[in-house]
């Protein structure tokens, strides 16, 4: 069935550098991919999405590539601060009966230290 | 970051009870779901349901059930059948069945002991 994979589980950045955070994908037909952003004992919040049509797309600090070819994408967020502390999800869709579902990926802990 | 609210925030249970968790959306939203995320796992569907009356099992359904009277309500019962039962439970809503974007309530931390 469709996996996501993501790496690295846990990043630390100095305060002013950039995280990358890469996720990759099995199932060919998958066509969205949101990023989560989850604080600790919060829910998930979505930050960013991105779809199979477009290669790369950005808000403000954060970006987003997609390479479907190679079937990853990544997370890109420059200018760190403390509160971008969090743990980040990915995910890919998965259609199924007609409905689309998620798929995410284990979760990648980043330390923005100041 | 409203619209979705599950309670109660903790709970406590003895093992060989059932014990049903709420969530309720006034975003207006067919689709609603379950999830459960455990340490250093991503989230995992348990249920969804794409409109009133109807719901299917996700990837780890088994030991829990779910019903949907009520297109504001997905209440989700963790039974006794479920072996590892504690767990952060969050649940999630969309547009519709066909829509991507989920939306997630604040979580429910089951302990059971």
């Amino acid at each position: 069935g469709e996996n996501v994979e993501q790496h690295p589980s846990t990043l630390s950045v100095q305060e002013g550098d950039s995280a990358v955070i890469k996720c990759t994908y099995s199932d060919s037909a998958s066509n969205y991919f949101p990023w989560y952003k989850q604080e600790l004992g919060k829910r998930p919040q979505l930050i960013i999405d991105i779809r199979s049509n477009v290669g790369e797309k950005k808000d403000q600090r954060i970006a987003v590539t997609l390479n479907k070819t190679a079937k990853h994408f990544s997370l890109h967020i420059t200018e760190t601060q403390p509160e971008d502390s969090a743990v980040y999800f990915c995910a890919a869709s998965r259609r199924s009966g007609g409905y689309n579902k998620l798929i995410f990926g284990a979760g990648t802990r980043l330390a923005v230290h100041p | 970051d409203g619209g979705i609210t599950q309670s109660p925030k903790y709970l406590f249970r003895k093992e060989g009870q059932n014990v049903t968790l709420s969530c309720e959306q006034n975003l207006n939203h067919d689709a609603m779901y379950w999830y459960r995320q455990d340490p250093g796992q991503g989230l995992r569907l348990i249920y969804y349901s794409q409109i009133v009356n109807d719901f299917q099992k996700g990837d780890i359904a088994e030991g829990y059930s779910v019903s949907r009277e009520k297109k504001e309500s997905f209440p989700l019962t963790v039974t006794s059948a479920q072996k590892n039962p504690t767990a952060f439970y969050l649940c999630a809503s969309s547009l519709s069945g066909t829509a991507y974007e989920q939306y997630f309530g604040p979580g429910t931390r089951l302990t059971v002991t």
